[in-house]
């Protein structure tokens, strides 16, 4: 799998944007963008995940770059409740498979 | 519904002993995955399952470590002779399939003193 580049911790004002930046310049043809969030003693969740088009649930968006070497993480107005950890995994969905996880970035909302 | 649960939620166990860690998945998943995440750093791929047989375990550290699942639902993390360095959260997921969207469980601690 791609290797990702994510910031290590950011920082966010309660019921602000937030939008959360990874890099994967080796990203290949069928590698899908998946992003998980750990809250603290918790197993990871899924959070949303894309190809090629900006994608939106009731989480968050996802936008990619049109040449699919980043993409972000948009959560639309914080809450102290998102305060995770937050990984960006690229995985070839035609095979699945298992995750392989960076350090993620750790978001830190401030109220 | 039922998401995936681990037991036990803690275990401390003594060097050289052996452990068992348990996993049940949400109910028809025939893809069970196991990590294990140690102190700062994001989980890292141990073995999974598709259906009753192991499909890819190539993220077992050594031969200590093996894992079950004979019938296709629970299955079961074993660890022998346990050393200090296997201290860290063991995460089981299970999907509906393997190229679909995983779903965690709460995690079991394991403390080797």
């Amino acid at each position: 799998d791609a290797k990702t580049t994510q910031p290590n911790s950011m920082e966010s004002n309660e019921e602000e944007p937030v939008h959360l930046p990874c890099n994967h310049s080796t990203i290949s043809g069928t590698d899908y963008i998946h992003w998980y969030r750990q809250l603290p003693s918790q197993g990871p969740e899924y959070v949303i995940h894309g190809l090629t088009s900006n994608v939106n649930n009731r989480m968050a968006s996802l936008a990619i770059a049109e040449d699919r070497k980043s993409s972000t993480l948009i959560l639309h107005r914080a809450t102290l409740r998102d305060a995770a950890v937050y990984y960006c995994i690229l995985r070839d969905d035609d095979y699945g498979q298992n995750f392989v996880f960076g350090p993620g970035t750790r978001l830190s909302v401030l109220p | 519904g039922a998401g995936v649960s681990q037991t036990p939620s803690n275990k401390v166990t003594e060097k050289g002993k052996y452990v068992e860690l348990r996993c049940d998945p949400i109910s028809g998943h025939t893809a069970l995955y196991w990590y294990r995440q140690s102190l700062g750093q994001g989980p890292e791929f141990l073995i999974y399952f598709q259906g009753t047989g192991a499909a890819d375990d190539s993220g077992l550290p050594n031969d200590r470590f093996f894992a079950v699942r004979p019938e296709g639902s629970v299955s079961t993390l074993k660890i022998q002779r346990t050393e200090r360095g296997d201290s860290a959260v063991y995460l089981c997921a299970s999907s509906l399939v393997i190229t679909d969207t995983q779903y965690f469980g709460p995690g079991t601690r394991l403390t080797v003193l």
